[in-house]
Formats: C-alpha cells, structure tokens, sequence
C-alpha cells in the first residue's frame, strides 16, 4: 500500500497571502489528522477529519481551517499568513479516528513565510 | 503550558547501552500512551502504544509501561544499537473537554549511538 503523500512538499509564501496544502491518506483510511512542528512548539496538534467531519481541534486560531473530501483527501487552509507560521505541516491517517486507531504520518509539507 | 514533559537531549550512548527515556504526562484524562520515533531522513511512525493503566508497550526491544500511580511512560531498551539513533517522542493522548481529544507530544529527545 503506498503511504500518505503531501503536496506540495516545500512552499514559500509571504506574509498576508493565504496556502492550501493537501494529503492523501493510505487508502482505505478514513482520518486525516493535521499537526504543525516548530522548533520552539514542537508537534502541535491542529484538528482532525473523519468522514468528512471535523472530529477532534487543537488550540489554533480560525485562520487554521481544513476539510475533507469523500475520497478522504483532505486539505488545510491558513490565511492571512504571519512569520510565525513557518514550519513542517504533517498529515497523518488512521482507518478509524485517532481515540481508536494507530496513525501513520506523511513526510511533510515545509512552508516558509517571508 | 505543555502537559507532556519528555526528557531533553541530547542522548549520546555506545552500542548496548541501556536507554531510558523519561516521560511524564499531567494526571487526567489520557486514555492512551504512545512513543513516536522518527530517523533521519524518514518521517514519523508509532514505535509503540499502550490503551490502559499498568499496560505494556513493546517493539523492536523498546519497553514503555503506561504507570498512572506515577503519570508516567518511561522509554526503556536493554541494549541500543547503532541504528536506534533518531528522534523520539512521547505523546499522550488527550481527553480535551467533552468528546474532543487530541494527540500531545512531548519535545522529543535525539539519541545517538555510537559504535
């Protein structure tokens, strides 16, 4: 089974424009979690999808927004980007959601905000 | 605040080492436990898990017991081989209010080995 892709792998963006990043889980997988990872915060949960449907957030303001696909393809939206967004955005996918299934993570998408 | 807290490194050990890899979480609502690793050049991927208190977790030699007496998950292997050197991350799983959860991690601890 291939694994969760991300594209696309490296962006640079600057500030006030917005980016959409976008995951394919393993396929089958019906959860798509997203985590942001910064040197100083380390792994941040963002929000999870399952079935369409926002399942679980984490503590990011509302220019962090996602959705998800019936395919289960999902995507995630930052607008009115800001210096303090930079960092490696995974996506990780599970057949059920996270309170119940192990979750495999793509390599990454590296966004830097100039 | 964080409410995971993992211990820093780096880790520097030679071959056949005992690793031990502290990690303690704050005292309510975690129904799962997990250890994450990610070697260089690779992307994450779960090393192992527990679900419930006095549960053990184990893979490729790792140990971790989910110990709610003492809110810990301690990262144990009797003898570290040059290929365990990578990142490691503790990460709890959080009840965050209602039917929310979320998956925490700690800052994560590089061990390297040498030969």
């Amino acid at each position: 089974k291939a694994g969760v892709t991300q594209t696309p792998r490296y962006l640079i963006k600057t500030r006030g424009q917005q980016v959409t990043l976008s995951c394919s889980p393993i396929s089958g997988h019906r959860s798509v979690s997203w985590y942001q990872q910064t040197p100083g915060q380390g792994l941040q949960f963002l929000f999870e999808y399952f079935s369409e449907t926002q399942r679980n957030k984490g503590n990011f303001p509302g220019r962090f927004s996602g959705r998800q696909f019936s395919n289960s393809r999902s995507e995630m939206n930052v607008s009115t980007l800001e210096l303090g967004d930079s960092a490696l955005y995974l996506c990780a996918s599970s057949f059920g959601t996270l309170l119940t299934d192990t979750q495999y993570f793509g390599p990454g998408t590296r966004l830097t905000v100039l | 605040g964080n409410s995971v807290t993992q211990m820093e490194g780096p880790v520097t050990l030679s071959e056949e080492a005992f690793l031990t890899i502290n990690c303690t979480y704050t005292a309510t609502g975690y129904p799962s436990l997990f250890w994450y690793v990610q070697y260089p050049g690779e992307g994450l991927q779960l090393l192992l898990k527990a679900t419930k208190a006095d549960d053990k977790g184990s893979n490729k030699g790792f140990e971790a017991t989910y110990r709610k007496e003492t809110t810990s998950f301690h990262l144990e292997k009797g003898s570290v081989q040059v290929s365990d050197s990578a990142v490691y991350f503790c990460a709890p799983l959080k009840n965050s209010g209602g039917s929310n959860y979320k998956l925490t991690f700690g800052k994560g601890t590089l061990l390297t080995v040498n030969p």
